[in-house]
Formats: structure tokens, C-alpha cells, sequence
């Protein structure tokens, strides 16, 4: 079973729209959840970790948020270089293993 | 402090040779982490390694098997490759709650 779920699969946004990601997890005993940015051949770039419901992050236009059941990535005023394929992962269980999400591609166009 | 590194970024293999893929974690961290990442399948987690001992481990076959030395750096190996595993192959390093990509392995198999 899915154990993370993101969503939309692909985004596509005017320069300046702001918009939020979405990712819904059903694992229990949640540790943290992640969000990554990751660029086309590259390795995943760490953005933030979330550890319980209620919890807020923020860097430069990025903003996370979590609950029970999911977490949001919200983008304020988008600009195209932050065009790329935003992850979320969870982590439940002892030890650094991450479940991924599909992952979101952001395309914003000027 | 200088990022997680992995040699060689790119190999082309045929079906049938073992690889070798090697990842030197950040200073200071002690686990290591594998991740194989196809169009189709998303970011699956392989295995961790913690100051040398497998702390986790995915749903792959025996095929696939890593080690990790007293220096924390950590090898990967996959034996009788076949064409399904062509893959971008991610490291991650991290301490405590928290997971640093770095730039892959791209491995071809033809």
C-alpha cells in the first residue's frame, strides 16, 4: 500500500502565482517527514524536516507546514528558478530510512 | 564542510558484470544510506548502514549489497546486473534525523 502520496503529479505556474503541494502519508508513528528539491540529474537537495503536527518552516519563498496526515508546501510568488521536482519522504521507524513520495514537478513559467 | 560525494558519477555496464559504486558520507556522520531512483519507481530505499552494520534494509533482491567501513565511507555493490537496473544511485549521509543526497551514480546497463 501507498504508504506516502503527493500531489499534484505536475504543476505549472505563471511567475508570481502563488500555489501549495501537497503530500498525504498514512504510516504511523511518524518521526519526521521531509521535503527535498531535486533538479533534473541531480541528487535531492534538503529543504526542511518536520516533526509534529502543527510545525511550520520557512525558506526564502518556501513554506511547510504538517498534520496528522499531511504536509503542504506552500509558494509564495514563485519565480522559474524554482522550477523542479519537490519530494516529500517520511521517516518511521528507527534508524535514517526515508519513504519517498512521486513527487511534485513545479514548472513556472516568466 | 565539504558535501556527501559519490565515484564514479556515471558507468556504463552489459548485462551479467557486478558493479561497485562507492559514497563518503559527510564528516562527522555516521550513517549511510542507499537509494536507487527510476522514472517508473520514484526513490526506493535500498539500505542503511550505522557505524558499520546494516540498520535497515529495502525490498530488493540479494543481488544488491553494501558494506560500510570504520571511516564511514560506504560501497555498494550489484551483482548479474540486468537492464532493470539502469538507475540513478543516491547516497545519503546523515546523523540523528536527518538525510544529505549527494550527486548519484548514473548506471547504465545495456
Amino acid at each position: 500500500e501507498d504508504q506516502v502520496t503527493q500531489s499534484p503529479e505536475a504543476l505549472r505556474l505563471q511567475e508570481g502565482e502563488s500555489s501549495s503541494l501537497n503530500c498525504s502519508y498514512t504510516v504511523s508513528g511518524l518521526r519526521g517527514l521531509f521535503w527535498y528539491r531535486q533538479d533534473p540529474g541531480k541528487g535531492p537537495e534538503f529543504l526542511f524536516t518536520l516533526y509534529s503536527a502543527g510545525e511550520e518552516k520557512e525558506k526564502e519563498r518556501l513554506k511547510a507546514t504538517l498534520t496528522k496526515k499531511e504536509s503542504f508546501l506552500h509558494i509564495t510568488a514563485p519565480k522559474p528558478e524554482d522550477s523542479a521536482t519537490y519530494l516529500c519522504a517520511v521517516q518511521w521507524n528507527a534508524g535514517n530510512m526515508l519513504t519517498f513520495g512521486g513527487g511534485t514537478r513545479l514548472m513556472v513559467k516568466p | 564542510k565539504a558535501g556527501v560525494t559519490q565515484t564514479p558519477r556515471y558507468l556504463i555496464k552489459t548485462r551479467g558484470q557486478q558493479v561497485t559504486l562507492s559514497c563518503s558520507p559527510i564528516s562527522g556522520h555516521r550513517s549511510v544510506s542507499w537509494y536507487q531512483q527510476t522514472p517508473g519507481q520514484g526513490l526506493q530505499f535500498l539500505f542503511e548502514y550505522f557505524s558499520e552494520t546494516q540498520r535497515n534494509k529495502g525490498n530488493f533482491p540479494g543481488r544488491f549489497s553494501g558494506r560500510q567501513f570504520s571511516n564511514s565511507r560506504s560501497e555498494m555493490n550489484v551483482s548479474t546486473l540486468e537492464l532493470g537496473d539502469s538507475a540513478l544511485y543516491l547516497c545519503a549521509s546523515g546523523w540523528d534525523s536527518s538525510a544529505f543526497f549527494g550527486p548519484g551514480t548514473r548506471l547504465t546497463v545495456l
